[in-house]
Formats: structure tokens, sequence, C-alpha cells
């Protein structure tokens, strides 16, 4: 079945500082790659986006491009803000019909930004 | 302007007694989620509507039942809470095709809590 590895966490940086969350996915053919962020008690809120390989989703700074060669899904940011503290969850939606977009989610990467 | 509405927020509900979570939304989606996300944990689908199909994933228990009497609303209803049943639950809804790179929007959530 499909699966999604993130990064073990917390992340704890220094406002200002660069920022990758790593993300890895197994999938049978061609999945849509997503991250989604989750601020304390509030619901998931989609960041960016990918449906096909080497495409570079892109948001309020944060950019992932899909591998498929590496089967990876990076997130990344050049200068963090403390506004950006948040719960990151990488998910993939199935390429399958049958899914009805069914998605699957890593266990979530925890981050602190501080002053 | 909220697009995905959960209410109530906050649910606090007494081991074996029936409570019933509500999710309406006005996008129109013909596809309704109900995820189950537990204290540290990746969102677990539990299961969804295309229209009026039900579509349960093959681990729900039997204890989580749901109804959509119209395109705007779905409720997701608990049988007998037990403790292990405490968590965030999430309504999300996505246009046709729910699959490739339409995006899933999600409600803030309800957070359960069984005593």
């Amino acid at each position: 079945g499909n699966s999604v590895t993130q990064m073990e966490g917390p992340v704890t940086l220094s406002e200002e500082a660069f920022l990758t969350i790593n993300c890895t996915y197994t999938a049978t053919g061609y999945p849509s790659l997503f991250w989604y962020v989750q601020y304390p008690g509030e619901g998931l809120q989609l960041l960016l986006k990918a449906t096909k390989a080497d495409d570079k989703g892109s948001n309020k700074g944060f950019e992932a491009t899909y591998r498929k060669e590496t089967t990876s899904f990076h997130l990344e940011k050049g200068s963090v803000q403390v506004s950006d503290s948040a719960v990151y969850f990488c998910a993939l939606k199935d390429a399958g019909g049958t899914s009805y977009g069914k998605l699957t989610f890593g266990q979530g990467t925890i981050l602190t930004v501080h002053p | 302007d909220a697009m995905v509405i959960q209410n109530p927020r906050y649910q606090v509900t007494q081991f074996g007694k029936p409570v019933t979570l509500s999710c309406s939304q006005t996008l129109n989606h013909n596809v309704m989620y109900w995820y189950q996300q537990k204290s540290s944990q990746a969102p677990k689908l539990l299961f969804h509507y295309y229209d009026k199909d039900f579509n349960n994933e093959a681990d729900t228990p039997d204890n989580f039942q749901s109804r959509r009497p119209n395109t705007s609303f779905c409720f997701l209803d608990i049988r007998s809470p037990g403790l292990g049943d405490a968590a965030m639950y999430l309504c999300a809804t996505s246009s046709s095709p729910p699959t490739g790179g339409n995006e899933a929007f999600f409600g803030q959530g309800t957070r359960l809590t069984v005593v």
C-alpha cells in the first residue's frame, strides 16, 4: 500500500534560518503530492502541491519539488519566521480512480521558530 | 469565509454515550471525508461519501457510522465512544474527480474528549 515517511521532529530553528523537512513516499503509479500545515488547535491547510514528476510547488516562500527518481518531496524555505511555527504534513493522493482522493499522510513534523 | 464548517469545535461525551459530530460545506463538492487524528499522529481516513455512495475504510470500527442527508451536510456518529476514540475529527471535501491535483479542503476539526 501507499506510505509516506517524514523526517523525525521536532525541528527548532531561529528566525531567518533555512528550513528543510524531508519527505519520501511509496506508491504505485504517479501519485499527487501535497504539503499541509496545521496550526495549534486548527484543521489542515494546503500549503503546496505537485501533480507530476519535476513539478515544483510553491507558496508563502515554501517550495517542494516532486522527484520521482528518489521518490521524494522535500519541503524547503529559505528564511523562516516565528509565524511558520506549526505541524507540517506530507501527503500523497493515489492516482487511481478508485481511491476517491484518499490522502495518505506522513506522521507530521513539528516546527518551532524562535525570535 | 469558512467553506467547511465543523460543529462543535470541542465536544465532551461520556463513555458509552452516543455522540454526533457535524460538518457542512458551501463548496458544493461531491466528495466528503471523515479523518480521525489522534494526538501527535497523522490523520487517518475513516470513510468517505461520493455523492450518496458511502465507502468505509476496511479498518474503520463498526462503532463509527456516517450520514449524508444532502450535498452540504455530513455527520459522524459514534455509537458507543470509548476512551480510545478521543481524537480530533477532521471533515474534508473535494470536487469531482477527487483524484489528481484537486485539493481537499479541511474544516477546523472537532476535538472529542471522552470522560
